[in-house]
């Protein structure tokens, strides 16, 4: 079955990095891309972006253009989400989605990291 | 920017009929995908492409498309239902992006 892990809770101050990993397994990793979608607390769905499994193409939300990398690592079927510059409204629960395509569905999520940055 | 607009909450009794609907500001629409949210929980798909549905979701759910707006049907709802509910599309307008509406909290009386 299609499974997406997710590390563990992260937190950081303000002005560091975080990177959070994805691992897929029970599917072809590089037949699909990953989308990552944020949600701050007791707030809507946030798209981040998107990374194509298959050849490393990204597409990221104008909104955080210059701040967030996406990543994958074929050999293990892990894809990584690294945002720095961290401020206080980075502060959300973090999740993997697996999507053909940027827009296509995503079928199967992973369980959400919480990120929480603060002083 | 390009925006998906729903309504903020929904409530039905038990057995009753809910419709969220999701309206884009702009022309062309592009297909659109609703995800269920139960608390502490991650988001589900329940309708991809306007009216499609996944294996495993239950056929009260629904999905149609008129304009530039869409809508989630849920017949016969279910204590189960209880959930916020996010529709999803594309800006294809410049930087071909995702963007999400900002939920309806459907709550079943």
């Amino acid at each position: 079955q299609v499974q997406l892990v997710q590390s563990g809770a992260e937190v950081k101050k303000p002005g560091a990095s975080v990177k959070v990993s994805c691992k897929a397994s029970g599917y072809t990793f590089t037949s699909y891309g990953i989308s990552w979608v944020r949600q701050a607390p007791g707030q809507g769905l946030e798209w981040m972006g998107w990374i194509s499994a298959y050849n490393g193409n990204t597409n990221y939300a104008q909104k955080l253009q210059g701040r967030v990398t996406m990543t994958t690592d074929t050999s293990t079927s892990t894809a990584y989400m690294e945002l720095r510059s961290l401020r206080s409204d980075d502060t959300a629960v973090y999740y993997c989605a697996r999507a053909r395509d940027i827009v296509e569905s995503k079928d199967y999520w992973g369980q959400g990291t919480l990120v929480t940055v603060s002083s | 920017s390009y925006e998906l607009t729903q309504p903020p909450s929904v409530s039905v009794s038990p057995g009753q009929t809910a419709r969220i609907t999701c309206s884009a500001d702009a022309l062309p629409k592009q297909y659109a995908y609703w995800y269920q949210q139960k608390p502490g929980q991650a988001p589900v798909l329940v309708i991809y492409k306007d009216s499609e549905r996944p294996s495993g979701i239950p056929e009260r759910f629904s999905g149609s498309s008129s304009g530039t707006t869409v809508t989630l049907t849920i017949s016969g709802v279910q204590a189960e239902d209880e959930a916020d509910y996010y529709c999803q599309s594309a800006d294809s307008s410049g930087t071909y992006s995702v963007v999400f509406g900002g939920g309806t909290k459907l709550t079943v009386l």
